[in-house]
């Protein structure tokens, strides 16, 4: 079946530094990969979105690599603030599509956690 | 801000009671989730709807059912309640389109003693 891992360790990083979390998943080829952030005691919210044949997008402090060779994306944040602390989900569209269901299957997250 | 409210925010409730949570959404999005999210699980989906009345199971849809009369409404009932239920409930919706990005409420805190 379908897995997707996290690293479930949590992310510590110094406020100013650069933080790259990883999401792998194996065993099929998703059409898009998607980044949330989530807040303690929140849901979860959209971040990014990149599609199968994109090998990057960039929004603002926020990067997104996909490397479907690797079946690996690389979420980064640059120039870090405390204010980035908070647990960061991947999500991939199952196998077959969500064409018909929206459906997400989502990793556990990495927590981050930026030190002033 | 999706316009999605879930009510209750907390509930405690007994063993072998019924329960019902609901969601409601303001801007008529056809797709409605409902999750569960627990330490070391992550996000697991219970049950999901696409359209008025048309529901399907998730992959942990044992011990609850769902329904959606209406485009707004999408309620979660746990039949008889057990401890392993006891969770944080999320609901969410998906915008239509190449890659359906999910919208979440602000979630259920349940226990069940």
């Amino acid at each position: 079946s379908q897995k997707i891992e996290q690293n479930s360790e949590a992310l510590n990083i110094q406020e100013g530094k650069t933080a790259t979390l990883t999401c792998n998943y194996t065993n099929y080829s998703p059409a898009y990969l998607q980044w949330y952030r989530q807040d303690p005691g929140r849901g979860p919210v959209f971040l990014l979105l990149i599609r199968e044949n994109e090998k990057e997008k960039r929004k603002e402090r926020l990067k997104v690599t996909f490397d479907t060779t690797l079946k690996q994306s690389l979420f980064h944040i640059t120039a870090s603030q405390p204010a980035d602390s908070a647990t960061y989900l991947c999500a991939l569209d199952p196998p077959g599509g969500s064409s018909n269901t929206g459906k997400l299957i989502f990793g556990q997250g990495t927590t981050l956690q930026v030190k002033p | 801000d999706a316009g999605i409210t879930q009510s209750p925010r907390h509930k405690v409730t007994e063993t072998g009671t019924p329960v019902t949570l609901r969601c409601h959404q303001t801007e008529n999005h056809r797709y409605m989730y409902w999750y569960r999210q627990d330490p070391g699980h992550g996000l697991r989906l219970i049950h999901y709807s696409y359209g008025v009345k048309d529901t399907d199971k998730g992959e942990v849809s044992d011990g609850y059912s769902v329904s959606r009369s209406k485009t707004e409404d999408f309620l979660l009932t746990l039949e008889s309640a057990t401890s392993s239920q006891t969770s944080v409930y999320f609901c969410a919706i998906s915008v239509a389109g190449v890659a359906y990005e999910q919208y979440f409420g602000p979630g259920t805190r349940l226990t069940v003693t």
